[in-house]
């Protein structure tokens, strides 16, 4: 089955820029999303088709997808945006099932 | 607006079954798939399953295949998660999700503990 691997931790100081890595074979020639969830809360889109931003998400998310990488990047990241980030995509070799990522647990600090 | 709001936590014995809703509003029910989504505590996000509120049409992960039965009442619209024989790793949080490609909308969860 298809698998998504991200690394489970990354750290950032206020106002720099995080980035957060999602790999699966050929990850480049599906659509990534990205979700952002904070402890007890619903995830919440924050990336779809790669690298489009849903109404009422910040300009600082912006996404990409190319080779066997997806990468979530936050530009002037915020100690908001201290949470749990989860890549997803498609898996056509399951009639169209779901895969996520493992998430990733990003630390602003 | 869209809503997703989810029925009440379950506290379930082993070896039986729960049923959680997901009721939708503020846009047409059988416009898009509905998916369901669990979380076990302090776990990260598993897919479970996908239904097309239009034909009844469902898709289930492996993993939940002859457990998990995705069914909705379009005259109300709502969807439904049945899942059986539970066992103790079976606790999680499930989530239902609005798909437009991506899962723009969800559900606040429903805690689901499976405890003798």
């Amino acid at each position: 089955s298809y698998e998504l691997t991200q690394s489970p931790s990354v750290s950032v100081s206020p106002g720099q820029t995080a980035s957060i890595t999602c790999s699966g074979d050929k990850l480049g020639e599906k659509y990534a999303s990205w979700y952002q969830q904070k402890p007890g809360q619903s995830p919440v889109l924050v990336i779809y088709q790669d690298r489009k931003r849903p109404s009422g998400i910040p300009e600082r998310f912006s996404g990409s997808n190319s080779g066997n990488t997806a990468t979530l990047t936050i530009s002037g990241t915020q100690a908001m945006d201290d949470a749990d980030y989860y890549c997803q995509a498609w898996d056509r070799n399951t009639a169209w099932g779901v895969v996520f990522g493992g998430g990733t647990k990003l630390t602003v600090l | 607006q869209v809503r997703l709001v989810q029925s009440g936590a379950e506290v379930k014995k082993p070896g039986a079954s729960v049923k959680v809703s997901c009721k939708a509003s503020g846009y047409s029910f059988t416009g898009q798939y509905i998916h369901w989504v669990r979380q076990a505590p302090g776990k990260g996000l598993e897919w479970m399953g996908w239904i097309n509120p239009n034909s009844g049409a469902t898709n289930y992960a492996q993993k939940f295949q002859g457990r998990v039965t995705l069914t909705t009442d379009t005259s109300i619209s709502t969807a439904y998660m049945d899942l059986s024989s539970l066992r103790s790793d079976d606790t999680a949080v499930y989530f239902c999700a609005r798909d437009r490609g991506s899962y723009d909308y969800w559900g606040q969860g429903t805690l689901v503990t499976v405890s003798s």
